[in-house]
C-alpha cells in the first residue's frame, strides 16, 4: 500500500525567508503523480504544485518549487520569499493507480512577521 | 473554476441519529471522494465513486455509506452517528482516470460534532 509521510508536524519561517517542507512516500509504481496542497485556516484546500514521476525536472510555480528525488522517494516543497498568506496546513499527496489519493498527516506552517 | 459545494459548514447531531452530508460539483467530474480530516492523521479516504451509482470503499468505510444517484451529487451517510465520528469531512471531485495528473478539487468542509 502506498503511504505518505510528513515528518514535520509544525514549521515556522520568518517573512521573506525560505522554508522547506519534507515529504516521503512509499510505492512500487514507476509512474505516478505527487501533489502539494495548502489549507489556510478555515478555508478551502487548494492545489499548490504537482509533479509527474516520469519528469526529471522539478516543478516550479512562482515562489513554490519541489525537490523530487525519485530514487529516495522524496518530494519536498520549498517556499521562497515567504509571505504571511503562506501560513497554512500543507499536505503532501500521492495519486494511486486507482485515482484516489493518499495524504500525509500535514505540516502546519507559521509565518512570523 | 471548479466549484465543490458542501451543504453545511457546521453540523451538530446526536448519537444514534442518521446523518446526511451532501456534496455537489459543477464541473461534470466523474470522480468524487469523501474524506475525514483529523489532527495528526491528515485526510483519510472514506468512500469514492467513479460514476453514477458506483462506489468504492476507501480506507475507513466502517459506519458510513454513500449514495450517488446523479453525477453532480455525492452523499455521505452516517447510519447511526457515534461520538468517534466527530470530525471535519471533506468532499472532492476530479477529472476521469486518464488524467492522473489532474488534481482533486475540494469543498469547504463540514465540521460535524456528534454529542
Amino acid at each position: 500500500a502506498q503511504t505518505v509521510t510528513q515528518s514535520q508536524p509544525e514549521m515556522s519561517v520568518q517573512e521573506a525567508e525560505t522554508v522547506t517542507l519534507s515529504c516521503t512516500y512509499d510505492t512500487s509504481e514507476s509512474d505516478y503523480y505527487l501533489f502539494w496542497y495548502k489549507q489556510p485556516p478555515s478555508r478551502q484546500m487548494i492545489l499548490v504544485i504537482r509533479q509527474e514521476a516520469y519528469k526529471q525536472q522539478n516543478a516550479t510555480e512562482n515562489r513554490f518549487s519541489v525537490n523530487f528525488q525519485k530514487a529516495a522517494k522524496s518530494f519536498s516543497l520549498k517556499i521562497s520569499d515567504s509571505q504571511l498568506g503562506d501560513a497554512a496546513m500543507y499536505f503532501c499527496a500521492y495519486r494511486t493507480p486507482f485515482n484516489d489519493m493518499r495524504f500525509g498527516a500535514g505540516t502546519r506552517l507559521t509565518v512570523k512577521p | 473554476d471548479v466549484k465543490v459545494t458542501q451543504s453545511s459548514r457546521y453540523l451538530v447531531k446526536r448519537t444514534g441519529e442518521k446523518v446526511f452530508l451532501e456534496c455537489v460539483q459543477d464541473m461534470d467530474h466523474e470522480n468524487m471522494f469523501w474524506y475525514r480530516q483529523d489532527p495528526g492523521l491528515g485526510l483519510r479516504l472514506i468512500y469514492f465513486s467513479y460514476d453514477v451509482k458506483m462506489k468504492e470503499k476507501g480506507d475507513i468505510p466502517e459506519g458510513y455509506s454513500v449514495s450517488r444517484e446523479k453525477k453532480e451529487r455525492f452523499s455521505l451517510i452516517l447510519e447511526s452517528a457515534s461520538t468517534n465520528q466527530t470530525s471535519m469531512y471533506l468532499c472532492a471531485s476530479s477529472s476521469p482516470g486518464t488524467g492522473r495528473n489532474q488534481p482533486q478539487h475540494f469543498g469547504d468542509g463540514t465540521r460535524l460534532s456528534i454529542l
